[in-house]
């Protein structure tokens, strides 16, 4: 099956600061979400992006599909911004199976 | 309001016992999913279902038995034969036009 390789596993900032997270994948896609999975577990949807631009506040994110890879930009970090970053994926192949990569772990210091 | 609802948020059973986790959603979604998070680590697909009375497989179905008899509705058991199951368990669905999938707010299952 696709496999979704997230990058970098942990990444520590000062608040303010900015940062892009990665994720790389290894087949043609149908869907690529990015998700933030806040304190008490919940999956906080951020963008649906398959190919292209999206800007929502102070994040954007990129798929370029064509080089199987996207980054999410996350600009004047606040703490709000902690947690689990996670990329997933629904392959050319699956309509409808959702893969996920492992996750960026951000920790926002004040 | 509209939405994927999953109950209970906390529930713990003995070792041994088989326990269902329900999950409901009112988006009019086809596929549902249910996925397992063990602590630190990322989002594991246990089954998913593209349609009524249809499901599939996915990485981590061994334990574990789903139905789907209605589209609104798709609970998932935790049989004796899995031998880990305390773990975050949560439910997903998307629709069939527009495979954006929204997630429920989880249930946390702690076997003793």
């Amino acid at each position: 099956g696709i496999q979704v390789e997230q990058s970098p596993p942990d990444l520590i900032l000062q608040e303010g600061a900015n940062s892009t997270l990665r994720c790389n994948f290894s087949d043609s896609v149908n869907n690529l979400q990015w998700f933030h999975q806040n304190p008490w577990g919940q999956l906080i949807n951020l963008f649906y992006i398959p190919s292209g631009t999206k800007q929502n506040g102070r994040l954007s994110a990129t798929t370029v599909a064509t080089e199987r890879y996207s980054l999410l930009y996350i600009s004047s970090s606040q703490t709000t911004d902690s947690g689990v970053y996670f990329c997933a994926v629904i392959s050319g192949g699956s309509n409808y199976k959702l893969t996920f990569g492992k996750g960026t772990l951000l920790t926002v210091n004040p | 309001d509209g939405g994927i609802t999953q109950s209970p948020k906390y529930l713990f059973r003995k070792e041994g016992q088989n326990v269902t986790l329900s999950c409901e959603q009112n988006l009019n979604h086809d596929a549902m999913y249910w996925y397992r998070q063990d602590p630190g680590q990322g989002l594991r697909l246990i089954y998913y279902s593209q349609i009524v009375n249809d499901f599939q497989k996915g990485d981590i179905a061994e334990g574990y038995s789903v139905s789907r008899e209605k589209k609104e509705s798709f609970p998932l058991t935790v049989t004796s034969a899995q031998k880990n199951p305390t773990a975050f368990y949560l439910c997903a669905s998307s629709s069939r036009n527009r495979a954006e999938a929204f997630f429920g707010q989880g249930t946390r299952l702690t076997v003793v």
